[in-house]
């Protein structure tokens, strides 16, 4: 099993829809979780970090589901700008004096005119 | 404002020929990492560095090298590509590594 999961998508979607994606851990112990966003041939850029009471910047929502070890990215409104692939990490293992980032493979959204 | 700043953008090199890719940052931050993506890929850790001290990934193949010979430098020393080196690699930054990270625009590498 991967320690971090993704739908690889594509989730193709109208605009203005609200569409979810949602990623499994494996490691209890995680403490920190983030969703990136990369668009193609480029870096991954911070989207938001997921807090334990959920929370919300703009059209897009965060969720933690510890007891089932899970996170969720809900975006609302959807726009042809947010077209990326969304990219799940929770941190590991801690080694060195730094937690490892375990990156998902990543979901695939395509909005479409 | 750049933040984290990756020279060059595009690298070509020639099989089995030294390359070195640098990575800079305005955050201050103490953690430095390298990583290697591939394309429908996750990023994949090659190293990091907390502070001066060098973390190596038990699967970075001996090829791979790096230094730090500041807070706001780190470089990645290729010794001899091949041409499964091809990839794009991205130099991120955190906070005592437990927070955010922050990627730099990457160095897209090709092997010829």
């Amino acid at each position: 099993r991967k320690e971090v999961e993704q739908d690889p998508g594509p989730f193709n979607v109208p605009e203005g829809a609200t569409v979810a994606f949602n990623c499994t851990y494996s490691n209890s112990a995680s403490q920190s979780f983030f969703w990136y966003r990369q668009d193609c041939r480029k870096e991954p850029k911070l989207l938001m970090s997921v807090y334990s009471s959920g929370n919300e910047d703009g059209r897009f929502t965060a969720q933690l589901n510890r007891a089932s070890q899970y996170i969720s990215l809900l975006i609302r409104d959807s726009k042809l700008s947010d077209s990326a692939t969304y990219l799940c990490v929770v941190t590991g293992g801690r080694t060195s004096g730094t937690y490892k980032y375990i990156f998902g493979t990543g979901t695939r959204l395509k909005v479409l005119a | 404002d750049a933040m984290v700043i990756q020279n060059p953008r595009y690298q070509v090199t020639q099989f089995g020929k030294p390359v070195t890719l640098s990575c800079s940052q305005t955050l201050n931050h103490n953690v430095m990492y390298w990583y290697q993506q591939k394309s429908s890929q996750a990023p994949k850790l090659l190293f990091h560095y907390y502070d001066k001290d060098f973390n190596n990934e038990a699967d970075t193949p001996d090829n791979f090298q790096s230094r730090r010979p500041n807070t706001s430098f780190c470089f990645l020393d290729i010794r001899s590509p091949g041409l499964g080196d091809a990839a794009m690699y991205l130099c991120a930054t955190s906070r005592d590594g437990r927070y955010e990270q922050y990627f730099g625009p990457g160095t897209r590498l090709t092997v010829t």
